[in-house]
């Protein structure tokens, strides 16, 4: 059975500082891996969608990377803004079914 | 393009209440997903379909919840009798591919938050 972990569960940083979230999950043998954005009281946005034979997706200030063998994802935001508080979640696929870590809250403090 | 569409957005309801919610996924989007969302958690699969046949409903409670999605387009999920522990957030999500092993990218909706008093 996938299990997905989320390490630290929250997070806070000051503004304009670059950071990592990390994601880990227990069986390789994933189809893609990917990276949400939820905010308070709304549905999932997704960031980044990593198919399994990519290493790495960027968007804007954001990028993702896959290390399947070794089991990890990480978040890499740049430049960090107040807007960017919200709760980041990952999700990997395989055999069409998809599991959630339970996220990490991040708040940038202007 | 317009995203997933949820309704009600809202439900307070009584122990024991019947509930239901109503998801139109994004046009062309085979797979439609139900998950629950606990505070502080994850969402978990509740049942997923591809077109209008159930691919896996193994999470489901079925003596409490149900599901449909006619004509491979909108859905909905029922819960009766609900109860204190199904307060959480339905979420409803769709992707464009069916195959069984790489559905693609999904796309959520704002969710249905259900209180039960």
């Amino acid at each position: 059975k996938q299990e997905v972990t989320q390490i630290p569960a929250a997070l806070s940083v000051p503004e304009g500082e670059n950071l990592v979230l990390n994601c880990s999950f227990t069986d390789s043998a994933i189809y893609n891996l990917q990276w949400f954005r939820q905010d308070p009281g709304k549905g999932l946005t997704s960031l980044l969608l990593i198919q399994s034979s990519q290493r790495e997706q960027t968007s804007g200030r954001l990028n993702a990377s896959l290390d399947k063998s070794s089991g990890r994802s990480t978040l890499y935001i740049a430049a960090s803004q107040p807007g960017d508080s919200a709760t980041y979640l990952c999700a990997v696929e395989d055999a069409g079914k998809s599991t959630f870590g339970d996220g990490t809250t991040l708040t940038v403090k202007p | 393009e317009a995203g997933v569409a949820q309704s009600p957005r809202y439900k307070i309801i009584e122990k024991r209440q019947s509930v239901a919610f109503w998801c139109n996924p994004i046009s062309g989007h085979a797979t439609l997903y139900w998950y629950q969302q606990i505070l502080g958690q994850g969402p978990k699969l509740l049942i997923q379909f591809q077109n209008n046949g159930v691919v896996d409903d193994s999470q489901l409670p079925k003596d409490r919840f149900s599901a449909e999605r006619l004509k491979g387009v909108d859905s909905t999920l029922k819960i009766q009798p609900a109860k204190l522990e199904d307060s959480a957030v339905y979420l409803c999500a769709s992707s464009l591919l069916s195959g069984g092993h790489n559905t693609g990218e999904l796309f959520f909706g704002e969710g249905s938050r259900l209180t039960v008093l």
